[in-house]
């Protein structure tokens, strides 16, 4: 049973152009969300986090957006570079001391020059 | 630098044989993580430390055990109960429960 739903395996998009990768979950304890981004071979980095007291974080080039009653997150690329080009991974995790987190499936962006 | 270093890249397993995975981490985190990715696959948890001492199962532990015995320190060991080993191996750490920091990750692979 998937909590975390990235529903579309990749997303290619032009260089300078949005990157939009979506991310649903199904449960509702669930209260602090990350996308990490990963190249081949390596570890994921944190990207961007957003808490579900707030609807929009923004840094640099990159937003995310929740939607807490669609159980639904986005991370908004603008512009895109071809430097984006990589697995995007969405996780969340619940309330709680002891939660862990869970990870989406990821997002493979390529961003074309 | 600080940062979490796992070794070796690339590790090369035997039938029958147990192996061990190296995770430390300066960044005097207190909780270390290990997941495993497969092709096409989000992140799956397998063990976790909140603190020295003391770790807990994650969603796929079966074949695996760990250690912690130095906060810095969080090995972990496939043995020959893991019936499907090859995957890439990452470790992670961090202050709380939140942003999580992960090392390069390790390649194993069956002969």
């Amino acid at each position: 049973d998937q909590q975390v739903k990235q529903n579309s395996p990749s997303l290619s998009v032009q260089e300078g152009r949005i990157s939009i990768l979506n991310c649903d979950y199904t449960n509702s304890m669930f209260d602090y969300f990350l996308w990490y981004k990963k190249y081949p071979a390596e570890g994921p980095t944190f990207l961007i986090s957003i808490s579900s007291i707030k609807d929009k974080n923004e840094d640099g080039r990159f937003t995310v957006f929740l939607n807490k009653s669609a159980k639904h997150l986005s991370l908004h690329i603008v512009p895109s570079q071809p430097g984006d080009s990589a697995v995007y991974f969405c996780a969340a995790l619940p309330t709680g001391a002891n939660s862990k987190l869970t990870f989406g499936k990821g997002i493979t962006l390529s961003v074309r020059p | 630098d600080g940062g979490i270093t796992q070794s070796p890249k690339y590790l090369f397993r035997k039938e029958g044989q147990n192996v061990t995975l190296s995770c430390e981490q300066n960044l005097n985190h207190d909780a270390m993580y290990w997941y495993r990715q497969d092709p096409g696959q989000g992140l799956r948890l397998i063990y976790y430390s909140q603190i020295v001492n003391d770790f807990q199962k994650g969603d796929i532990a079966e074949g695996y055990s760990v250690s912690r015995e130095k906060k810095e320190s969080f090995p972990l060991t496939v043995t020959s109960a893991q019936k499907n080993p090859t995957a890439f191996y990452l470790c992670a750490s961090s202050i709380g429960v939140e942003t999580q920091y992960f090392g390069p990750g390790t390649r194993l692979l069956v002969l």
